[in-house]
């Protein structure tokens, strides 16, 4: 079974700041990691994933993230954020040959302030 | 091309009612997944059915919770007996096998 934990529930930053997501996760066997953004009355859509290979991945609007196995992390960052960067993020774990279901965190809120 | 679609986007219903919320996945999708979302809980995970296989239903919280997928497209969640703590915003996705999810925008479901 796989758990995922997202260690800031609200993140405030003003505009421009750098910021950090982190997300830390649990599992018994090898995991795809993923990390979806929900703007303001809008559905959940991909910001980016791992699967495989550099564990460094990059994903829209700036967004990266680094897989890192040894810390079981997957932490979301962005150099310089905007006001359109509020939102809520959510980390998600699958497990190898498990299946599509995600298992998501319970969210990060960005609160991105002029 | 058009998304996961969900129907209603509100329903309100009285304790103790069932109810049933729609979901049409994006065409030629295998996947189906249903989540929970409720204020401070995160996306819960519900049930899950890919293909012809028996559904993982792991997640569904109790047995007023149920969940049908016909002819491997339309999938309905029914909630039977409402209680309020059902109150929480229902997310439809789906995906290709195991490509990542896209998601609908969800019912909102108030138990009064």
């Amino acid at each position: 079974a796989q758990s995922v934990t997202q260690l800031d529930s609200q993140v405030p930053v003003f505009e421009e700041a750098p910021v950090e997501l982190r997300c830390n996760y649990s599992s018994s066997v090898s995991v795809y990691l993923f990390w979806y953004v929900q703007y303001p009355n809008q559905g959940l859509q991909l910001l980016l994933k791992y699967l495989s290979g550099s564990t460094l991945v990059k994903g829209i609007n700036g967004f990266e993230a680094e897989f890192n196995k040894s810390q079981t992390s997957f932490h979301l960052r962005k150099p310089s954020v905007h006001i359109s960067d509020t939102a809520e993020y959510f980390c998600a774990v699958r497990g190898y040959n498990q299946g599509g279901k995600l298992i998501f965190g319970q969210g990060t809120e960005l609160s991105v302030k002029p | 091309g058009a998304g996961v679609s969900q129907s209603p986007s509100n329903k309100v219903t009285e304790k103790g009612k069932d109810v049933e919320l729609r979901c049409d996945p994006i065409s030629g999708h295998t996947a189906l997944y249903w989540y929970r979302q409720s204020l401070g809980q995160g996306l819960e995970f519900l049930i899950y059915f890919q293909g012809n296989s028996a559904p993982d239903k792991s997640g569904l919280p109790s047995d007023r919770f149920s969940a049908e997928r016909t002819g491997g497209s339309v999938s309905t969640l029914t909630i039977q007996r409402t209680q309020q703590e059902d109150s929480a915003v229902y997310l439809c996705a789906s995906s290709l096998r195991e490509s990542p999810l896209h998601f609908g925008n969800g019912t909102r479901l108030t138990v009064t």
